[in-house]
């Protein structure tokens, strides 16, 4: 079966340009998740969505950070714009709500710079 | 503010020794436990969880160890091995909600 699948791996952008991230949760998981982490904060949530509604967005940093999930499949998460202390690996992960162990499957992450 | 907290950013065992990391969390809500494995570009695995019902759970070489009166945590690896060097998140929620994850404790297993 196929995992969470997000995209890019790698991005490298400038100060000012818009950056998009994408994620295609696993089938049949009904929450989804994205994650940042950087070296001084770990793991911190963004956001997540159930059943394609925006649940708890108190992790968005400011108005420059937007996610959407417009159906089942897909997500995305918007930077506009981007600055250097965005950079960052993005992780959208997604679950299940009908498991009760909470045990979120991650993707590879994208890897933001922004120079 | 963090409510999930590993003060150990790293740690280094000889292979076959116990590797035990450590987690505090600050939320009494909470009533799951995690633990998660990341090798270098790769994403986050669930490793063994446990539920405020218990106290420890075992699988395997891996037992994760819940105290709650101390609001403490911990997860013994027992032998280590080299392939058990990975970056470690302790993570913890009420059930219901996202995940709260701690910074990570990086365990590096010697030969």
């Amino acid at each position: 079966d196929a995992g969470v699948i997000q995209s890019p791996r790698h991005e490298v952008t400038e100060m000012g340009q818009e950056v998009t991230l994408r994620c295609k949760p696993i089938s049949g998981h009904n929450s989804l998740f994205w994650y940042r982490q950087t070296m001084m904060r770990g793991l911190e949530l963004l956001i997540y969505f159930n059943n394609n509604v925006p649940i708890d967005d108190s992790g968005m940093p400011e108005d420059r950070f937007s996610a959407k999930m417009p159906n089942a499949s897909f997500s995305t998460l918007k930077i506009q714009p981007s600055e250097p202390r965005d950079s960052a690996v993005y992780f959208c992960a997604s679950i299940s709500s009908e498991a009760n162990t909470g045990e979120l499957f991650f993707g590879e992450g994208s890897r933001l710079t922004v120079l | 503010d963090q409510q999930v907290k590993q003060n150990s950013p790293s740690l280094s065992v000889q292979e076959g020794r116990i590797s035990i990391l450590n987690c505090d969390y600050t939320n009494s809500m909470f009533d799951y436990f995690l633990w998660y494995k990341k090798y270098p570009a790769e994403g986050p695995t669930f490793l063994i969880s446990i539920s405020s019902i218990k106290d420890k759970n075992e699988d395997g070489r891996f037992t994760v160890f819940l105290n709650k009166s101390a609001k403490h945590l911990s997860l013994h690896i027992v032998p280590s091995q080299p392939g058990d060097s990975a970056v470690y998140f302790c993570a913890s929620a009420n059930s219901g909600y996202a995940l709260n994850f701690g910074k990570g404790t990086s365990l590096l297993v010697t030969p």
